[in-house]
């Protein structure tokens, strides 16, 4: 399993502003993940974060928007530049854990919720 | 392209049963998972299906046919605490995330 402290916890921006938010995880992980779920919608990926490389971007996602870091193997970030309110939304960070019959398994922050006004 | 269809939402009764569908088409596929999410946390795993047939697990149970495209989780002797939003993920070949459905909304009822 893995322990996922992501901050922060909610937050209220302005419009045009920036904020980065921080996944630190208990322990080593090859593959971590940032996702976006909107009100009332499922997860969608963002990126995966990559340690030592650039992130890998989904569609309809770009690095100036979105650019992240990935440090270390336990340490992650994400920020949303140039937020608008269509950014509101609640940000999580996602980390892979293979299991004894080699099954990935995701485990989740709680998430960030981000309100733009 | 993919796809994965689950009803928006459910009710049942305490001490029922319920069954929530969820149908998948990806391009490539490994396995199938369920994660319960309650409204304000972060989704926790329920399950894992890459066979066909049932994998029980206490309370839950899950099922996958491959070659319908379909899965159902489950839901025995359903307590309060169950209200929450079930999440169906398909593992896809050559991909390093899963694909999320939108999600099932239970609410239980007394």
């Amino acid at each position: 399993s893995a322990v996922i402290s992501q901050k922060p916890s909610r937050d209220i921006c302005q419009r045009g502003t920036s904020l980065t938010i921080q996944c630190q995880v208990d322990s080593q992980v090859t593959m971590m993940f940032w996702y976006r779920q909107q009100p009332g919608q499922s997860l969608t990926l963002i990126a995966t974060a990559n340690q030592g490389s650039e992130a890998t971007y989904e569609s309809g996602f770009v690095i100036d928007k979105f650019p992240i870091s990935r440090p270390n193997l336990t340490f992650s970030t994400l920020t949303v530049s140039n937020m608008s309110p269509e950014d509101s939304s609640i940000y999580l960070c996602s980390v892979e854990v293979q299991d004894t019959a080699n099954t990935g398994e995701l485990f989740f922050g709680e998430g960030s919720r981000l309100t733009v006004l | 392209g993919q796809n994965i269809d689950q009803p928006t939402e459910m009710t049942a009764t305490e001490g029922a049963i319920v069954q929530i569908n969820c149908t998948y088409q990806t391009s490539g596929f490994n396995g199938l998972f369920w994660y319960q999410q309650h409204a304000g946390e972060a989704p926790t795993f329920l399950s894992y299906n890459v066979l066909d047939g049932l994998e029980e697990k206490g309370r839950f149970s899950s099922f996958l046919s491959r070659s319908k495209g379909y899965s159902y989780l489950l839901l025995k002797e359903l307590q309060m605490k169950d209200s929450a939003s079930y999440l169906c993920a398909a593992d896809q070949t050559g991909a390093n995330n899963l694909f999320f459905g939108t999600g099932t909304r239970l609410t239980v009822i007394p």
